[in-house]
Order: structure tokens, then sequence, then C-alpha cells
């Protein structure tokens, strides 16, 4: 138990669906980020939010909209996926960013398959 | 950006074997961490080591910064222990941005 909790944990979804990620951090950090691991590719930064606001977009398809409505809850909102974008997504949080970021923490990963 | 490179790629070793896994990094960085991916895709933190030595039980690391370098050591290896190993400091200096190598995967054989 590291303190952030992703569900759900499994998701199939088609081309044509909206899904939805959550992320949840019991840990009163105040920075929340999401990463992408596909099949042997390292892990890849996609956003990173501080006290809500987004201050990172590491290039990400619009397909990819993530929302961040308090520093606590995480969501990524997928719509028109393709079937490349199967991977594990991972949310993490660290108490901030910049020179006080301190320690990176992960959830159990969203596991995505496009059809 | 900064280059992360781990070795070795792969390692299989017996229960109760020791172990060393480096992580070179291109830059020099003033935090780096230890993460170990389990079967099931978590990533579990094990070290935030921006220099000098931690312990934690079997599981000890050592960061020399200035050298761009950074050490895990596992004794007594357990199959628990198999997974990935990833090192991660970040884009550049103290940035909350961290880079990730390929990994070391590790299996251990009761």
């Amino acid at each position: 138990e590291t303190g952030v909790t992703q569900t759900p944990r499994h998701l199939v979804m088609g081309m044509t669906n909206k899904k939805s990620l959550k992320c949840e951090q019991h840990l009163g950090h105040n920075a929340m980020y999401w990463y992408k691991q596909s099949a042997k590719k390292p892990l890849e930064l996609m956003f990173v939010y501080n006290f809500k606001e987004q201050t990172e977009n590491n290039s990400v398809p619009s397909r990819f909209s993530p929302e961040c409505p308090n520093s606590s809850h995480l969501f990524l909102h997928l719509h028109t996926l393709q079937p490349e974008d199967s991977a594990l997504y991972l949310c993490a949080s660290s108490r901030g960013t910049g020179a006080s970021w301190g320690e990176l923490f992960f959830g159990e990963g969203s596991r995505l398959t496009v059809l | 950006g900064i280059q992360v490179e781990q070795s070795p790629p792969d390692l299989i070793l017996q229960e109760g074997a020791n172990s060393t896994l480096r992580c070179n990094f291109s830059d020099s960085v003033n935090n780096l961490q230890w993460f170990h991916q389990n079967p099931w895709g978590q990533l579990i933190n094990l070290f935030y080591i921006p220099s000098g030595t931690k312990q934690n039980g079997r599981l000890s690391a050592t960061t020399v910064a200035t050298e761009r370098y950074s050490l895990l050591y596992i004794s007594s290896s357990q199959t628990t222990d198999s997974g990935v190993y990833f090192c991660a400091p970040p884009t550049q200096g103290g940035s909350e941005k961290l880079v990730f190598g390929k990994g070391t995967k590790l299996t251990v054989n009761p």
C-alpha cells in the first residue's frame, strides 16, 4: 500500500468508447502525475499537476484529457483511442514540485487495452 | 536530456545469492530514486538517494553523484525480489520530472 490508489485496475475499450481512469492519493501531497508504460519502452511522463494546476504536458495527444479537481484526485479521460495506446497507465504523487518536491510514490497502475 | 543506463539488463539468481545493480547517468543530479516494479506492474519506492549510502533490510543503495552512478545491492535474495528494478534521476538538477532507464529484470529462482 503506497497511499496512491488507481481505478480501474484493468480496462478494455473500443476505439469509439469514452472512459476515465481515476487516481486518489492519501498522502497529503500537492503534486500528481500521469506516466505511461508501453511494452518494451521506458516509462514516459505525460502530465504533471501542482496544486490543481497543470505544469507539464509532455506533448500528449488530445485524445488523453487530464483533470485535477483537487490535490488528492486526478483523472485521465480517454476518448477515440488507438490500439497503440494500450499500455499501463501509472499515477504518482509527490509533496510538491521544483526544489522541494521530495519523493515520487506510484499507484498500482491501470492496464488499458484498446481493441 | 539526461541519459540513463542500467546494467545488467537481465539477471538470474538462485535464492540466497547477492547481487549488485548499476545505474549510470549522463548529467549531474540532485536526487535519484530506485524503484522495484513487481510482476503486477506496481512500482514500489525503494530509495530516495541523492548521495551517500542508505540501507533498508536486505537492500542498500549508494549514489556517487560526482561520478554519475548509483548502485543497488540486494543481499540474500528471495523469490519475492523478482521483478524489474529502475533507477530514476531527474531530467535536470533537482527537478521532479524523473527519467527512467530500461531497468534490470531480476529473476530469483527457488
